[in-house]
């Protein structure tokens, strides 16, 4: 069983306010990813990081950023949270190894007044 | 780019039903072919894996086959149940490993 956490797992919030999505493993994975998905399920990733200090933005544009300071925790920040940000936010993590995995975390579901 | 088609939803069965779920990719080279389960209110779970040419991935009573030559990897139940209602999700990671998902496949088990 993976050991990856996200909180909180909901959020309700007003336009405007800053928010921070936390995601932790406790698996010593390198690689972290931050997927959002849309409510017809499909998953957009919209950032990664390879290891610490290490972060690049997704296949879809996103106003949010990420930082990566130690391994097991990958934080997502939105500035100035508007309701276009509400939607479900997916944290997943993999060891790097060939054919390797992605396990995530049970996700943050943001809505945002 | 790679990609990966999986068959459209929702997908409604009753209770031991023959399940098949389609998924087609496109990469090149060889690469690694996933199905994740999504239950409502969750995130994704590996269901299973194959890794190369021909390998089966299976789990849970569920079976995929790496098909190289249609590069397919059908998800397939000969008797599902009602606890397999979930969102399917197809996905594939390349040789450059990065991972593509598919749009998932909704399926309700009834009764």
């Amino acid at each position: 069983e993976a050991d990856i956490y996200q909180t909180p797992r909901y959020l309700v919030i007003g336009t405007g306010k800053k928010i921070t999505l936390e995601c932790s493993q406790t698996m010593g994975h390198d690689k972290m990813y931050w997927y959002q998905q849309d409510p017809g399920m499909e998953l957009h990733l919209i950032h990664y990081s390879y290891g610490v200090n290490s972060t690049e933005k997704g296949d879809l544009s996103s106003e949010s950023t990420v930082s990566r300071i130690r391994t097991e925790h990958f934080p997502l920040t939105l500035e100035s949270a508007r309701p276009s940000h509400t939607s479900q936010y997916l944290c997943a993590s993999s060891d790097g190894l060939a054919a390797d995995t992605q396990y995530f975390g049970p996700g943050t579901r943001l809505t945002v007044l | 780019g790679d990609s990966v088609t999986q068959m459209e939803g929702p997908v409604t069965l009753s209770e031991e039903a023959f399940l098949t779920i389609n998924c087609t990719y496109t990469a090149t080279g060889y690469p690694s072919l996933f199905w994740y389960v999504q239950y409502p209110g969750e995130g994704l779970q590996l269901l299973l894996k194959a890794t190369k040419a021909d390998d089966k991935g299976s789990n849970k009573g569920f079976e995929a086959t790496y098909r190289k030559e249609t590069t397919s990897f059908h998800l397939e139940k000969g008797s599902v149940q009602v606890s397999d209602s979930a969102v399917y999700f197809c996905a594939l990671m390349n040789t450059g490993n990065q991972f593509y998902f598919g749009t998932g496949t909704s399926l309700t088990v009834i009764p």
